[in-house]
């Protein structure tokens, strides 16, 4: 069965403490993994796709990173905008479902 | 940001009532989902729509149905509202079925008294 698992659920870091989130998953066939933000009250808003392994990608201070089995979504020196909920997802080659993880809720102190 | 809106924003309404939800896009996107968001869930696949008048059921297509008369819009209905489907709905949209990432409207807080 297609699976997509994220750690740590939650995660509190002090503003310019570097840190990664993790998005491990079992697929039968990666076709797109995606990489979103949801702040409280929000719908997700994209930030990333990564197709194969190797791939990387990066916007201000996030980098996403993919594996055969993982995903990393790197945060450098973080600031106190960059709380909100991130969730991965991720589709495959055999069927039309986005597969959606449960969340990492980030905390970023002052 | 992408043209998705949804309404309505917050709807309370009994059990045993129907209640229709929409979503309208100005994005001419091919494809329009319907999740829902529930805590210790991901978002759920409920329904979506690959064209007008195409539609398929998701993994908790149960108790719902859905319309797409037009491009821009997906209706999803729930015939008999339980508690159970009390819920976060959120629609989104995407060019392709999965290859491309999806872009998601602000979301209708359900409560099903």
């Amino acid at each position: 069965e297609d699976q997509v698992t994220q750690s740590p659920e939650a995660l509190r870091l002090q503003e310019g403490e570097s840190s990664s989130l993790n998005c491990s998953y079992t697929v039968s066939g990666l076709r797109g993994l995606f990489w979103y933000r949801q702040d409280p009250g929000k719908g997700p808003e994209f930030l990333f796709t990564l197709y194969s392994a190797g791939e990387e990608k990066e916007k201000e201070r996030l980098k996403a990173t993919l594996t055969k089995k993982e995903s990393f979504l790197h945060i450098t020196a973080p600031k106190p905008e960059d709380s909100a909920t991130y969730l991965c997802a991720l589709t495959t080659s055999g069927t039309y479902k986005y597969i959606f993880g449960t969340g990492t809720r980030l905390k970023v102190l002052a | 940001d992408a043209g998705i809106t949804q309404s309505p924003r917050h709807k309370v309404t009994e059990t045993g009532t129907p209640v229709t939800l929409r979503c309208h896009q100005t994005e001419n996107h091919r494809y329009m989902y319907w999740y829902r968001q529930d805590p210790g869930h991901g978002l759920r696949l409920i329904h979506y729509s690959y064209g007008v008048k195409d539609t398929d059921k998701g993994e908790v297509s149960d108790g719902y149905s859905v319309s797409r008369s037009k491009t821009e819009d997906f209706l999803l209905t729930l015939e008999s509202a339980t508690s159970s489907q009390t819920s976060v709905y959120f629609c989104a949209i995407s060019e392709s079925l999965t290859a491309d990432e999806q872009y998601f409207g602000p979301g209708t807080r359900l409560t099903v008294t």
